[in-house]
């Protein structure tokens, strides 16, 4: 699976967008782009994938560059309960590919 | 969305003892599950692929003999610590994919060895 690379930590004020960068400059063709996040001493969420297209659901959005080489994960009204670690992981669809865990970014939402 | 449930949440045992831990599907069934280990600060890291019906496969560097991984069903995994020493205490997570190949992750489970 390709390697991901995301800043360690960011804060946001709360209500306002929060913009969280992915670098995935060696994904291949069938590679899709998930994000994941983890609130403290829980398990990880699933909050939004995508192949090429922009996506967005009740939670976030998720920005694909068109060499797919990046992404960036939008939450559009950030709030103190979105403080979490934000996870993204590229990989091969199918129930036995395996995701593999970076760093991922830390998340801060100040009041 | 669907639901993975773990059992213990929090477990507490002597050194040389062994835990198991329980991985639920809650309203799905899956084939495969993966088992995570989690030290303080650091990210999630892969230890096993649970299989229903087969054994399990582990990641590099992980000991089989010491984490048993059993697939009892199409909703049940559990891993199993045998004797546990001190460096094992960590939070174990497990996942799921449904069958749109959402992965969905259970709460954790925090073991301490004593």
């Amino acid at each position: 699976d390709a390697k991901t690379t995301q800043p360690t930590s960011m804060d946001c004020a709360e209500g306002r967008a929060a913009n969280l960068p992915c670098n995935h400059s060696t994904i291949s063709g069938n590679e899709y782009v998930y994000w994941y996040r983890q609130i403290h001493s829980q398990g990880p969420q699933y909050i939004i994938h995508g192949l090429k297209n922009n996506e967005t659901n009740e939670m976030a959005s998720l920005i694909i560059t068109e060499d797919r080489k990046s992404s960036t994960l939008i939450l559009p009204h950030a709030t103190l309960r979105d403080t979490a670690v934000y996870y993204c992981i590229v990989r091969v669809p199918g129930n036995f590919n395996k995701f593999y865990f970076g760093s991922g970014t830390k998340l801060n939402v100040k009041p | 969305g669907a639901v993975v449930s773990q059992h213990p949440s929090r477990v507490i045992c002597k050194s040389g003892t062994s835990v198991k831990i329980e991985c639920r599907s809650l309203d799905f069934q899956a084939t495969t599950m993966f088992w995570y280990r989690q030290f303080p600060k650091q990210s999630l890291m892969l230890m096993a692929t649970s299989n229903e019906g087969s054994k399990a496969t582990y990641e590099q560097g992980v000991e089989k003999d010491k984490f048993l991984i059993n697939h009892a069903s199409l909703t049940l995994s559990t891993l199993t610590v045998t004797s546990a020493h001190p460096e094992d205490s960590s939070f174990y997570i497990c996942s799921a994919p449904t069958a749109t190949d959402t992965q969905y992750f259970g709460p954790g489970t925090r073991l301490t060895v004593l």
